[in-house]
């Protein structure tokens, strides 16, 4: 069965700090896909990023990094030097192989305070 | 810009009163999904449709029906709602190849829908 656990409800920080999600997940699979999505208060998910359980690269894009390791089975993404627009829920969300439905960990609540 | 598109943003309906939400997409994409949210709870998955072929979620409720006339068009149709049903309905799109799984899902904006 697939989980996705998101530990931090609400994480606040000060402009222009630096803040990490973490999010660990479980699949019986070995063919996977975990996904991050940004939901402002305007109540839209944005896609942040994919990446299949083959591609161990962590990434960077702009202020935003991940950092993908199978050996814990995390999948954690940083915002490096926040800003007011960062403040969102954070979704990590995992889909197996030959499924269409993604399993949603609980959301991490950022506030970034100016 | 391709999009995936819901009116209204926000609806307001009454106790037993049917109600449709609505959902297109220029996206092209093969594979249409509805999700509910209710507050501060992650997006759960209603039903969704591979093309034609209507898949629902085992603990969907019989009060939640889906439409797709075509590939741009999806309809949620909630025959007789409850005050339990106010939440945020989002559909979703994802390019899908047969029995790969795995593809990105792209979101509208949602509708909010509110029972009195």
């Amino acid at each position: 069965a697939q989980k996705v656990t998101q530990a931090q409800t609400e994480i606040s920080v000060v402009e222009k700090e630096d803040v990490t999600l973490d999010c660990v997940y479980e699949t019986r699979d070995t063919t996977y896909y975990l996904f991050w999505y940004k939901q402002p208060p305007s109540g839209e998910l944005v896609f942040l990023i994919r990446r299949n359980s083959f591609d161990e690269q962590n990434e960077i894009s702009g202020r935003y990094s991940w950092n993908f390791q199978k050996s814990t089975s995390s999948f954690n993404f940083t915002i490096t030097a926040s800003q007011v627009v960062d403040s969102a829920v954070y979704f990590c969300a995992l889909s197996d192989y030959g499924n269409n439905r993604l399993a949603f960990g609980k959301g991490n609540q950022v506030v970034v305070i100016p | 810009d391709a999009m995936v598109i819901q009116n209204p943003r926000y609806q307001v309906t009454q106790f037993g009163k049917p109600v449709t939400l609505s959902c297109s997409q220029t996206l092209n994409h093969n594979v249409m999904y509805w999700y509910q949210q209710k507050s501060s709870q992650a997006p759960k998955l209603l039903f969704h449709y591979y093309d034609k072929d209507f898949n629902n979620e085992a603990d969907t409720p019989d009060n939640f029906q889906s439409r797709r006339p075509n590939t741009s068009f999806c309809f949620l149709d909630i025959r007789s709602p409850g005050l339990g049903d106010a939440a945020m309905y989002l559909c979703a799109t994802s390019n899908g190849l047969a029995g790969a799984g795995g593809e990105t899902q792209y979101f509208g904006p949602g509708t909010r829908l509110l029972v009195l």
